[in-house]
């Protein structure tokens, strides 16, 4: 079974340009989540899908990042424009049901110079 | 809101001696504490969990503990082995949603 993948596994922009990510969730898992580390602190919880509808945006850090998931099946995670404070390694994690086992995806490193 | 506090940042410990980490937590109300291992360029990976009903679970040489008075939990892991060297983190969940609230992480070394 093919695990959380997620594209491009690193990424560099100038400020002010746009990026997206991607994620393809496990097949099957109806709940997606983005994640963010920024250098040194801890992983921080952005958003919460589950199918299509967002569950839980509390953790999106402003109105330059707008996550879509349509169809129920990958997500993207688009930052326009990037700022320097954006970069990090962004994280998706997908489960089965709620409250279940959240599998994480390698990461897609962004750097915003 | 829920704050996870992880110590320590960096541990070194000679192979096979035991390495602990320690977590606190703030949220009452958190019920489900997994422990996630980051080796280099890869995915964070689920290595043991434990829910607020038992106090302690052990998988072969990797344990958690979970003190709910006290607000902690930690990881054990004995007889380290060099593959043991990654970054760890613990975290929390509530249950009332699905966010889980990670510590800093620990940078784990095996030294030969």
């Amino acid at each position: 079974e093919a695990g959380v993948t997620q594209f491009p596994s690193h990424s560099v922009i100038e400020k002010g340009q746009t990026v997206t990510l991607r994620c393809d969730p496990i097949s099957g898992h109806d709940n997606l989540y983005w994640y963010r580390r920024v250098m040194g602190k801890e992983i921080k919880f952005l958003l919460h899908f589950v199918k299509e509808s967002k569950q839980d945006e509390s953790g999106m850090p402003n109105n330059r990042f707008l996550a879509e998931r349509t169809g129920g099946t990958y997500s993207t995670l688009k930052v326009q424009p990037a700022e320097l404070e954006d970069s990090g390694v962004y994280f998706c994690a997908s489960a089965t049901t709620r409250m279940n086992i959240q599998y994480f995806g390698a990461g897609t490193r962004l750097s915003v110079l | 809101g829920e704050n996870v506090e992880q110590h320590p940042s960096t541990l070194s410990v000679q192979e096979g001696d035991s390495a602990v980490i320690k977590c606190t937590y703030s949220d009452s109300a958190s019920n489900y504490f997994p422990w996630y291992k980051q080796e280099l360029g890869k995915r964070p990976q689920l290595i043991i969990d434990i829910r607020s009903n038992v106090g302690e679970k052990k998988d072969q040489r990797i344990a958690v503990t979970l003190n709910k008075t006290a607000k902690h939990f930690s990881l054990h892991i004995t007889e380290t082995q060099p593959e043991d060297s990654a970054v760890y983190f613990c975290a929390a969940s509530n249950g009332r949603d699905d966010k889980i609230i990670f510590g800093k992480g620990t940078r784990l070394h095996i030294l030969p």
